[in-house]
């Protein structure tokens, strides 16, 4: 079946460096994917929906020039944590769906530790 | 903008038992979607049922099943024959139907921690 696969996993940085996160569709075409962040004990919140070929919307209160989002193509969403510090450490999972489609497809998600 | 409310932070039940999850959703539409995903501690999401809203019948997976009133703006999940496997957070969420499928997102509730006693 359809898979959206995000890369990596796991990641430790340092602080004021930057990081990036993917999120692939591996057997579909999705125009739009959305980034969701998870604090522990807590559900998914929205941060951006990710459109191919324009820029993302970013839900109120989530900072644009610091959660960078690039939909370079209809396979390929990539998320980048700038200027990193330890608050933004957390869980950070993608979803997409076919453009034609009714189901809903998630990544593994990718735990961010800022050191 | 749709809310999305789960009132039951935790819930436990008896392995074997039948447990209820209760959702409600406040929303101006008249078409959408209801999900139910469960997460368990691997934090992979994973769906458990889905509702249309222009369907009455109550959807059903195996186990599990929902009791939708749309008139009130319910949607619990109905776990049967509660297994250890069952253990996991569950989210409900919802989803507009205005557009093509792929466009809208989902809006979550908090979420019922659900434990399996055996």
């Amino acid at each position: 079946g359809a898979v959206v696969s995000q890369h990596p996993s796991w990641v430790i940085c340092k602080s004021g460096t930057s990081v990036k996160i993917e999120c692939r569709s591996l057997d579909f075409q999705a125009t739009t994917m959305f980034w969701y962040r998870q604090f522990p004990k807590q559900s998914l919140m929205l941060m951006a929906t990710s459109n191919e070929g324009s820029k993302a919307t970013y839900e109120q209160g989530v900072e644009k020039d610091k959660f960078l989002i690039n939909h370079a193509s209809l396979t390929l969403s990539t998320l980048t944590v700038t200027s990193a510090h330890p608050e933004d450490s957390s869980f950070y999972i993608c979803s997409a769906s076919p453009f034609s489609g009714n189901t809903i497809y998630f990544g593994e998600g990718s735990w961010l530790t800022v050191v | 903008a749709q809310t999305v409310t789960q009132s039951q932070p935790e819930m436990s039940v008896q392995e074997a038992e039948t447990v209820t999850l209760s959702c409600t959703y406040d929303t101006s539409e008249s078409d959408y979607y209801l999900f139910w995903y469960k997460q368990p501690p691997s934090r992979q999401m994973i769906l458990v049922i889905r509702q249309e809203a222009y369907k009455q019948q109550n959807a059903t997976e195996n186990r599990f099943s929902v009791n939708f009133q749309k008139a009130a703006k319910s949607f619990s999940l109905k776990i049967s024959d509660s297994q250890l496997g069952d253990a996991a957070m569950y989210f409900c969420a919802y989803r507009s139907r205005r557009s093509n499928f792929g466009n809208e997102k989902l809006t979550f509730g908090t979420g019922t921690r659900l434990t399996i006693i055996p």
